[in-house]
């Protein structure tokens, strides 16, 4: 699976959108992006995915670049629960390949 | 549906012992799997399973033991207990091997080893 490369913190004040960007470079044609968050202490939380449009549900958007070589998780308005620990991976689906968690992106959001 | 369920929240163990931590899942789903996390660190994977009778290891599996002889079961046996295996152990499970759909984790096992 390719690997991803995320910035270590983000800080957003609340009712704004999070833009949480994600680079994957090394992406090949058949894996997919995944988004998960942790909030603390809690097991992690899937959010979306996608493989190369772009995807939108009730939690955030995920905006998939032409090459595909990133992406950017949006939420909307965040609130100060979005505070997390947010993880994007990449992975071959119709497979029984793990995901692979890096450090991920530490959002913060604040009043 | 009570999603993925872990036994017990909290335990502490001295070095040399063995424990089993529970993972149980009512969803019917074919693909379970162990993680770990220490501090600062993403998720590692120990084990995982694609179906009952089934089992395979992950990244990190040195001192672990696991097996799934019912779909909804995944238990995780630590057979001599070491310092190094203190972390915080979270259950997973999803649909089957092939799916792209999310994957459930169930709520952690924080475990120290004295």
């Amino acid at each position: 699976d390719a690997k991803t490369t995320q910035p270590p913190s983000m800080d957003c004040a609340e009712g704004r959108a999070a833009n949480l960007p994600c680079n994957h470079s090394t992406i090949s044609g058949n894996e997919y992006v995944y988004w998960y968050r942790q909030i603390h202490s809690q097991g992690p939380q899937y959010i979306i995915h996608g493989l190369k449009n772009n995807e939108t549900n009730e939690m955030a958007s995920l905006i998939i670049t032409e090459d595909r070589k990133s992406s950017t998780l949006i939420l909307p308005h965040a609130t100060l629960r979005d505070t997390a620990v947010y993880y994007c991976i990449v992975r071959v689906a119709g497979t029984a390949s793990k995901l692979t968690f890096g450090t991920g992106t530490r959002l913060q959001v604040t009043l | 549906n009570a999603g993925v369920t872990q036994t017990p929240k909290f335990q502490v163990l001295k070095t040399g012992q063995s424990m089993t931590l529970q993972c149980a899942q009512d969803m019917n789903h074919e693909y379970m799997s162990w993680y770990r996390q220490d501090p600062g660190m993403g998720l590692r994977l120990i084990h995982y399973s694609v179906g009952a009778g089934i089992t395979d290891q992950g990244e990190v599996p040195n001192g672990y033991n696991v097996s799934r002889s019912t779909t909804e079961d995944f238990p995780l046996r630590l057979l001599s207990a070491a310092p190094s295996q203190t972390s915080v152990y979270f259950c997973a499970s999803r649909v089957d091997r092939s799916s792209y759909n999310e994957q459930f984790f169930g709520p952690g096992t924080r475990l120290t080893v004295l």
